[in-house]
């Protein structure tokens, strides 16, 4: 079958570092993406990545590794407005997304 | 600034009843989603359209249908609804081919639950 993991819930403090993991287990791979959702709102486009590396976009930064299954989000320099809920998803052979559960990031004064 | 827009936000049906989610998107996208979002699960597909009068089935089609008669609106019909169908149902849009990096722009969701 096919799978996304991600960490249920995560806490970091305001203007620290914090990294979100993603691994998966999909059939085929054409890219995989980051999407931020706030509590009661739609989620939004934060990253997509289809070749292996990191690709920064200011505060945030994605990384890929396909022959390990494996992304990660970092968010750097956390304001309260980071807290909110990450979703990862990756594009299968089918090119449908499959979507991870979410991390819940809690962020702390 | 308004792209995608879900006409509800909060519905409460009872068992049985017939439910019209309506989802409008300004952005002359060729694609359509409807999803639903669970606690503890990801984002499940329930129809997306490629193209007007098109329509495919997702992964959890048991139990709804959709309509899009033009570019602009995607419904989603829950024909009989049950408690099972209390959920979370997001809309989205993307420009393009499905095999490329299309974006998703999500309707804020509309809250349904079924009594």
């Amino acid at each position: 079958g096919q799978n996304i993991d991600q960490p249920t819930e995560m806490t970091a403090t305001e203007g620290a570092i914090v990294q979100i993991n993603c691994t998966y287990q999909t059939s085929g791979f054409n890219g995989l993406f980051w999407y931020q959702q706030h509590a009661g709102e739609a989620p939004t486009f934060l990253s997509y990545n289809v070749l292996d590396g990191l690709e920064e976009k200011g505060r945030f930064s994605s990384f890929l590794s396909r022959s390990k299954g494996y992304s990660y989000l970092l968010l750097k320099e956390l304001q309260m407005k980071d807290s909110a809920s990450y979703l990862c998803a990756v594009k299968d052979s089918n090119y449908q997304l499959i979507w991870g559960a979410g991390t819940k990031l809690i962020i702390k004064p | 600034d308004v792209k995608v827009t879900q006409s509800s936000r909060y519905l409460v049906k009872r068992t049985g009843e017939k439910v019209f989610l309506e989802c409008v998107q300004d952005m002359d996208h060729e694609n359509m989603f409807w999803y639903r979002q669970d606690p503890g699960l990801g984002l499940r597909l329930i129809y997306f359209s490629y193209d007007v009068k098109m329509k495919e089935k997702g992964d959890i089609p048991e139990g709804y249908s959709v309509s899009r008669e033009k570019k602009e609106r995607f419904s989603l019909i829950l024909e009989s609804a049950s408690t099972n169908q209390t959920s979370m149902y997001l809309c989205a849009s993307s420009l393009g081919q499905l095999s490329g990096a299309n974006v998703l722009t999500f309707g804020a969701g509309s809250r349904l639950t079924v009594l």
